[in-house]
């Protein structure tokens, strides 16, 4: 059970770059979520999903888009990268909403993009 | 704006002893929160959960005391182990509407366990 998956890994753009990021599970899970940490800083929220062919804003959501187009998969697009885009993003998933209680949101390892 | 956040960014603590990691939070609509463990190179990991309507629960090691009077939110880690050494976040939800579809996390404090 491979649950969180994110590719690439690791990432180098040149600014004004585009990229997607790819996030699948295989958990049958129908809410995902893409965050990002910065240094010294907690995840933010950047778009989620609530099930397939559904999107919606997080907290910091300009300078990315996200596609929903299958259940398994939740792509993170940016279409004209920026320095202030050099982070650690982070895919999650989950069964239901965070308010149940013992629903766990499964995080992946991460991709670390580099903006120079 | 409302957020979560942290006392302490970072605690060493002897291998043994007891650790606490404190959450203060600013929402008081929030009506849920968890803790993650990050150890470096990973995404978060699940540990413990609360609602609003508990003041404390416990799991295998860690135990999370709310006091939603003062927006306080704690995990005490029993028996520090090396294995506990990491980043824990704690992170807040505010479970109806749209908002219950999302975590607000706090900024993370690092624990690094002293053998």
């Amino acid at each position: 059970n491979a649950g969180v998956t994110q590719t690439p890994k690791f990432r180098v753009l040149k600014t004004g770059q585009s990229m997607t990021l790819l996030c699948a599970q295989d958990m049958n899970h129908e809410y995902m979520y893409w965050y990002r940490q910065d240094p010294g800083m907690g995840l933010r929220l950047i778009h989620y999903s609530v099930g397939e062919g559904t999107t919606a804003k997080g907290e910091v959501p300009d300078g990315y888009n996200v596609s929903r187009l299958k259940k398994q998969n939740f792509l993170l697009g940016l279409e004209s990268a920026a320095p202030s885009q050099t982070s650690v993003y982070f895919c999650a998933s989950s069964y239901t909403r965070v308010v149940q209680l013992n629903t766990e949101a499964f995080f992946g390892q991460g991709t670390r993009l580099t903006v120079v | 704006g409302e957020s979560v956040g942290l006392h302490l960014p970072t605690l060493s603590v002897q291998e043994g002893d007891n650790s606490i990691i404190n959450c203060a939070y600013s929402n008081s609509a929030s009506d849920y929160f968890i803790w993650y463990k990050q150890e470096s190179g990973k995404g978060p990991q699940f540990i413990i959960d609360i609602r609003s309507n508990m003041d404390k629960r416990q799991g295998q090691r860690v135990t999370v005391l709310l006091n939603k009077t003062v927006k306080h939110l704690s995990l005490q880690i029993a028996a520090t182990q090396p294995g506990d050494s990491a980043v824990y976040f704690c992170a807040e939800n505010m479970g109806t509407g749209a908002a219950g579809n999302k975590l607000t996390f706090g900024g993370g404090t690092r624990v690094l366990v002293k053998p």
